[in-house]
């Protein structure tokens, strides 16, 4: 079955500095690839997602990247602010066999002021 | 008021007792999850139903049962409760995209369960 491996598990940036989350997936079926994020006391909450027919995908301060040849792909946050500090999770899903989303084991990211 | 709202928020409770956390959700989505968050372990799926007559395991369905009493309704039960069914328990929703699979997930704030 998929599995999701994400890294590092702990990442602690400077604010106004770029942070990098990276996830690697095993199953070539995987088409989608959400990005949440978790606030202390709160649901995940979806910032960004990529579909398998794009390579690339920015919003503002994010941005995330796929490369399906590889099967990884990454979240980029650049300026970070104190607000950006939570728990991030990696996800692949596929639609195709019956429903299957893997979440990766997170990443907890401190900005300093 | 939340989109997906979890009872209880923290339940405390002994070995074999059965347990029951409730969800509700005024998104109007025909497909709802329960996961279960441990620390490391990212969030993993234990039952999850597309509408009223469908249900369906998911990773770790084993200790549990769920019921989907409306399309705006789904409960997990833990029949015979055991410590290592301590975690924090998030119900989930979403929407139905055609031609699009899978799309978003809305979780609620998550049900803190600790079993003695």
């Amino acid at each position: 079955g998929e599995n999701v491996e994400q890294h590092p598990s702990t990442l602690s940036v400077q604010e106004g500095d770029s942070a990098v989350i990276k996830c690697t997936y095993s199953d070539s079926a995987s088409n989608y690839f959400p990005w949440y994020k978790q606030e202390l006391g709160k649901g995940p909450q979806l910032i960004i997602d990529i579909r398998s027919n794009v390579g690339e995908k920015k919003d503002q301060r994010i941005a995330v990247t796929l490369n399906k040849t590889a099967k990884h792909f990454s979240l980029h946050i650049t300026e970070t602010q104190p607000e950006d500090s939570a728990v991030y999770f990696c996800a692949a899903s596929m639609h195709t066999g019956g429903f299957k989303t893997i979440f990766g084991a997170g990443t907890r990211l401190f900005v300093k002021a | 008021d939340a989109d997906v709202t979890q009872t209880p928020r923290n339940r405390i409770t002994k070995t074999g007792k059965r347990i029951m956390l409730e969800c509700s959700q005024t998104k109007g989505h025909d497909r709802m999850y329960w996961y279960r968050q441990d620390p490391g372990l990212g969030l993993r799926l234990i039952y999850y139903s597309f509408d009223v007559k469908d249900i369906n395991k998911g990773e770790i369905s084993d200790g549990y049962s769920v019921s989907r009493q409306a399309q705006a309704k789904f409960s997990l039960s833990l029949e015979s409760a055991i410590p290592n069914q301590t975690a924090l328990y998030f119900c989930a929703t979403s929407d139905k995209i055609p031609g699009q699979g899978l799309g978003e997930l809305f979780f609620g704030e998550g049900s803190r369960l600790t079993v003695l």
